[in-house]
């Protein structure tokens, strides 16, 4: 295993439904990443944490809301969704040398397929 | 805008064969370049990471170039076997801040 865990693996949601997505890594890491992969296209990035400080938000819509309590954990919540956010959603760690500098490689879960109804 | 290109959505090649992705980048000058495998269903896994002032960098039997004059990356996986089928990522780091991906090209390895 990579040590990054996320739940759940899938999800199928209603487009006025709230869930929540949660991503743990185990690594000793200080940034986390959300990364979107949807089919034939590349991976996006769409929020990064460095020491639990949000540094990155990529235009992305109000609908995604990420939280990053402490090193170890990310959640994406989720609400009013469309159909077209269906796809992979992806949580990766890394270790950055200074903050917004990272070197590293990325250390991703399994990821969390969701579907919106 | 940034561009990474992979040189094919899908590449099938016999068991035995060298296989060879290509990776380009247009608009930018990475300073580092970092090769993943991805399965089906799975999150991407790093396997090579080669920095600007390295021609070559090679783990087992995987070889990876990186040529800033062509602004390309090559990725070689030499005597491959079936189990290597899977998509390949190519990302590239982004002014030292965060990383762009290639759409990855899709390894058939067919015995």
């Amino acid at each position: 295993e990579t040590g990054v865990t996320q739940t759940p693996r899938h999800l199928v949601m209603g487009m006025t439904n709230k869930k929540s997505l949660k991503c743990e890594q185990h690594l000793g890491h200080n940034a986390m990443y959300w990364y979107k992969q949807s089919a034939k296209k590349p991976l996006e990035l769409m929020f990064v944490y460095s020491l639990e400080e949000r540094v990155e938000n990529n235009s992305v819509p109000s609908r995604f809301s990420p939280e990053c309590p402490n090193s170890s954990h990310l959640f994406l919540h989720l609400h009013t969704l469309q159909p077209e956010d269906s796809a992979l959603y992806l949580c990766a760690s890394s270790q950055e040398l200074n903050r917004g500098v990272n070197t590293g490689e990325l250390f991703f879960g399994e990821g969390s397929r969701l579907t919106v109804l | 805008s940034q561009k990474i290109e992979q040189n094919s959505e899908a590449l099938n090649i016999q068991e035995g064969k060298t296989a060879t992705l290509t990776c380009n980048y247009t608009n930018y000058s990475p300073a580092y370049l970092q090769w993943y495998r991805q399965d089906p269903g799975r999150g991407p896994v790093f396997l090579l990471l080669i920095r600007e002032n390295e021609k070559e960098k090679r783990k087992e039997r995987l070889k990876v170039t990186f040529d800033t004059t062509l602004k390309q990356s090559l990725f070689h996986i030499t005597a491959s076997q079936p189990a290597d089928s899977a998509t390949y990522l190519c990302a590239c780091d982004n002014y030292g801040q965060n990383f762009v991906f290639g759409p990855g090209t899709r390894l058939s390895v067919l015995p």
